[in-house]
């Protein structure tokens, strides 16, 4: 079944400074890349996501990229603030199903 | 997000013991999912449900139970704790076809 590896596990970055999550798959026909934002004691939450036919998708300052012949995919949050600090988690859907399998997590603290 | 809770937010229970843990959302969402979080591992999905009558195991079942009698629920049963079990679980759904996945709030389980 799919895999999803997730790095780094930790990241501190300074304030203003861009901080990059990866996360690489194994089943090469996953086709929806979500990634999810769970702040202390909160629920995951989702911030951004992209298809397999996409190979970049940007919000405001947040951005992921899809590789997939690599079968990896990033996270990239410029300008950092304080409000980003939170564990990160990537996820990956096989296909023909509905259900995630997430990475481990990156705890991303921002430092003032 | 209001509309997926789950019950109850913290248990403390004891080894043996059979414990509930309740999901309620009221969107109609076809699919409802647990999750287990512990640190190192991420979000791990222990089952998930199409639809009323339809569940299907996912990367963590074992000690677990489910049921789906109605749409709107989906209580996850541990019928005899064990310590390996403490963790927080969560609950999420999604609409069939959708792709974001709703996350409850989580429940915090202690088995001492």
């Amino acid at each position: 079944g799919e895999n999803v590896e997730q790095h780094p596990s930790t990241l501190s970055v300074q304030e203003g400074d861009s901080a990059v999550i990866k996360c690489t798959y194994s089943d090469s026909a996953s086709n929806y890349f979500p990634w999810y934002k769970q702040e202390l004691g909160k629920r995951p939450q989702l911030i951004i996501d992209i298809r397999s036919n996409v190979g970049e998708k940007k919000d405001q300052r947040i951005a992921v990229t899809l590789n997939k012949t690599a079968k990896h995919f990033s996270l990239h949050i410029t300008e950092t603030q304080p409000e980003d600090s939170a564990v990160y988690f990537c996820a990956a859907r096989p296909p023909g199903a509905q259900k995630l399998v997430f990475g481990q997590g990156t705890r991303l603290t921002i430092n003032p | 997000d209001a509309g997926i809770t789950q019950s109850p937010r913290y248990k403390i229970t004891e080894t043996g013991r059979q414990v509930t843990l309740m999901c309620h959302q009221t969107w109609s969402h076809s699919y409802m999912f647990w999750y287990r979080q512990d640190l190192g591992h991420g979000l791990r999905l222990i089952y998930y449900s199409a639809a009323a009558d339809i569940t299907d195991k996912g990367e963590v079942p074992d000690g677990y139970v489910v049921s789906r009698s109605k749409t709107e629920n989906f209580p996850l049963t541990l019928e005899s704790a064990t310590r390996s079990q403490t963790s927080v679980y969560f609950c999420a759904s999604t609409l069939a076809g959708e792709e974001t996945q709703y996350f409850g709030p989580g429940t915090r389980l202690l088995v001492l």
